[in-house]
């Protein structure tokens, strides 16, 4: 099956600064990829994602980009800020009506310090 | 508009009890899932059902049963719970088809302890 490895498992930086959190994938028939913030004691919540057929995707200041040869995507947050700090999850699933399938890395705790 | 809601919240049981935690949802999804977090591991699907009366095994389906007479709920059991069975687990549903979008909505999450 599917196994997502996500790094680093924490992250700190100051507000203003970037942020980049990595994962690799090893099924290539994985083709949707999912990321999903999780705020202390709240449900995971999408906030971006990307299929197979885009290299990069950006809404404001959150960007993915994915590299299907080398099997990683990444997830990139600018000009942090202190509301930016919970734990994200990267994910993946064959996509299609199997989209919700998805198998997710460990969790990266990103704290953003004011 | 309540979207998806679990219960309970909380539940502390013992190892060999049965318990059910149940899902709902108002959106008329096709798609809902069951899945457990533990820290270390992200979240593991355990099943998921595609349609009232289709379900199947996800990641993580040992020990646990699951059924969907209706499109709304999703009840998920642990017919003799172990205490490796402590975890918090979500519920989520999707409407993939109609909506073209692969996004999860979970519900709030129920934490279980088995002691």
């Amino acid at each position: 099956g599917e196994n997502v490895e996500q790094h680093p498992s924490t992250l700190s930086v100051q507000e203003g600064d970037s942020a980049v959190i990595k994962c690799t994938y090893s099924d290539s028939a994985s083709n949707y990829f999912p990321w999903y913030k999780q705020e202390l004691g709240k449900r995971p919540q999408l906030i971006i994602d990307i299929r197979s057929n885009v290299g990069e995707k950006k809404d404001q200041r959150i960007a993915v980009t994915l590299n299907k040869t080398a099997k990683h995507f990444s997830l990139h947050i600018t000009e942090t800020q202190p509301e930016d700090s919970a734990v994200y999850f990267c994910a993946a699933s064959p996509g299609g009506t199997s989209y919700g399938k998805l198998t997710f890395g460990q969790g990266t705790i990103l704290t953003v310090h004011p | 508009d309540a979207g998806i809601t679990q219960s309970p919240r909380y539940k502390i049981t013992e190892t060999g009890r049965q318990v059910t935690l149940m899902c709902h949802q108002t959106w008329s999804h096709s798609y809902m899932f069951w899945y457990r977090q533990d820290l270390g591991h992200g979240l593991r699907l355990i099943y998921y059902s595609a349609a009232a009366d289709i379900t199947d095994k996800g990641e993580v389906p040992d020990g646990y049963v699951v059924s969907r007479s209706k499109t709304e709920n999703f009840p998920l059991t642990l017919e003799s719970a172990t205490r490796s069975q402590t975890s918090v687990y979500f519920c989520a549903s999707s409407d993939f088809g109609r909506a073209n979008t692969g996004e999860l909505f979970f519900g709030e999450g129920s934490r279980l302890t088995v002691l």
